[in-house]
């Protein structure tokens, strides 16, 4: 299984881009890149996610290299609602639809 | 109009009790999960269910058992309930299985409290 790691904590300021890396050393080539977060007592939300390519959303922007064993995730203009906790997932396998959270990084958002 | 529901929000229950918690979505999923989120913050997935039938059971303890009534529903009952089932167990669905790219939609959290 695909393992992830985030830094456990990122500070931004409000109005500025929040970059969270993540790093996927094992992933194999046809598992996806999934970002997730959760704001304090509510259920995670879907952000984005991708394989190979860079993608963009109305939330976000998701960076991935081109080796794919790293990506990061950008907040073009972090408000203090962005404050939470950010999970970076890998699917475990193809076909299949279990998502494993780790630790996740918890960003805050400052005035 | 919330896309996945569950019930109750807050449960306070002694040991040894039976509770359910109930689960429903709008969205047309056909599948639905029940996660685990422990005092450390860990979430965990727990079960999945595609059109009623089971795909996923984790190492749960069998005091855990989830019903599908239809696909749009997922109950969670538990039996005998110990202090360490105390958590926040969190339904969700996604569209389709076997697909790779579909996002999951949580519902908002049953906390659970086991005193």
């Amino acid at each position: 299984d695909a393992k992830t790691t985030q830094p456990p904590s990122m500070d931004c300021a409000e109005g500025r881009a929040a970059n969270l890396p993540c790093n996927h050393s094992t992933i194999s080539g046809n598992e996806y890149v999934y970002w997730y977060r959760q704001i304090h007592s509510q259920g995670p939300q879907y952000i984005i996610h991708g394989l190979k390519n860079n993608e963009t959303n109305e939330m976000a922007s998701l960076i991935i290299t081109e080796d794919r064993k790293s990506s990061t995730l950008i907040l073009p203009h972090a408000t203090l609602r962005d404050t939470a906790v950010y999970y970076c997932i890998v699917r475990v396998a193809p076909n299949t639809d279990k998502l494993i959270f780790g630790t996740g990084t918890r960003l805050q958002v400052f005035p | 109009d919330t896309a996945v529901s569950q019930t109750p929000k807050y449960l306070v229950t002694q040991m040894g009790n039976d509770k359910s918690i109930k689960c429903e979505q709008n969205l047309g999923h056909d599948t639905m999960y029940w996660y685990k989120q422990d005092s450390k913050k860990f979430l965990k997935i727990m079960f999945s269910y595609n059109n009623k039938e089971l795909i996923i059971n984790e190492t749960v303890p069998n005091r855990f058992s989830p019903k599908s009534p239809d696909k749009a529903h997922l109950n969670l009952h538990i039996n005998s309930l110990e202090l360490g089932d105390s958590a926040v167990y969190f339904c969700a669905s996604s569209p389709r299985t076997h697909l790779s790219g579909n996002t999951i939609y949580f519902g908002e959290g049953s906390w659970l409290t086991v005193v």
